[in-house]
């Protein structure tokens, strides 16, 4: 079962920001929050992840609870190539460890 | 530097038939795994390896066989294909540091089973 809980779909205006929500109420304290998007027919590309404090690069910020039971991916000026299914994971590094992705939100921009 | 490669892009099989996809990683990555996703769903994991001679299963195992003997390749085999495994299949590559993992995808292979 996956271990996060994400909107099937959202929409957003152009050029608006775009804030797309995660649940992961059991995280565990060494878990990381990681986000990829599908962009239609293409192979998942990495985002963004956090552990604790708010994390920002040069494609979104990445926003953590204090309890870290959930957390929010913001794409500042969303444009119509953010048109994807963005996928929120939960995970740390084991060597028996399964990666769920889950069905992620697809996003639908909106000119 | 190329990143995650897939060949072939494309395929159409008989039932029964066998096929070998072939994922390879200019990366010099630990770890590698295979995807399928099917239409509307998202990615689940059929095996991974953690390194080079080493594989495990993982979500949606049955039906393949894979392999690791060179650390940049990882190949998945259909022994006996069959029309349930039509899908997209996605192979990946991660970077780890201490707990932290980013996973580089290759652009997929459609196969279809008729």
């Amino acid at each position: 079962d996956a271990k996060t809980t994400q909107p099937p779909s959202m929409d957003c205006a152009e050029g608006r920001a775009a804030n797309l929500p995660c649940n992961h109420s059991t995280i565990s304290g060494n878990e990381y929050v990681y986000w990829y998007r599908q962009i239609h027919s293409q192979g998942p590309q990495y985002i963004i992840h956090g552990l604790k404090n708010n994390e920002t690069n040069e494609m979104a910020s990445l926003i953590i609870t204090e309890d870290r039971k959930s957390s929010t991916l913001i794409l500042p000026h969303a444009t119509l190539r953010d048109t994807a299914v963005y996928y929120c994971i939960v995970r740390v590094v084991h060597r028996d460890d399964k990666i769920i992705f889950g069905k992620g939100t697809r996003l639908h921009i909106l000119p | 530097n190329a990143g995650v490669t897939q060949t072939p892009k494309f395929r159409v099989l008989k039932t029964g038939q066998s096929m070998t996809l072939l994922c390879a990683q200019d990366m010099n990555h630990e770890y590698m795994y295979w995807y399928r996703q099917d239409p509307g769903m998202g990615l689940r994991l059929i095996h991974y390896s953690v390194g080079e001679g080493t594989t495990a299963k993982g979500e949606v195992p049955d039906g393949y066989n894979v392999s690791r003997l060179k650390k940049q390749n990882f190949l998945l085999g259909l022994e006996s294909a069959a029309p349930s495994q039509t899908s997209v299949y996605f192979c990946a590559s991660s970077f780890v540091a201490g707990t932290q993992e980013t996973q580089y995808f290759g652009p997929g292979t459609r196969l279809l089973v008729l």
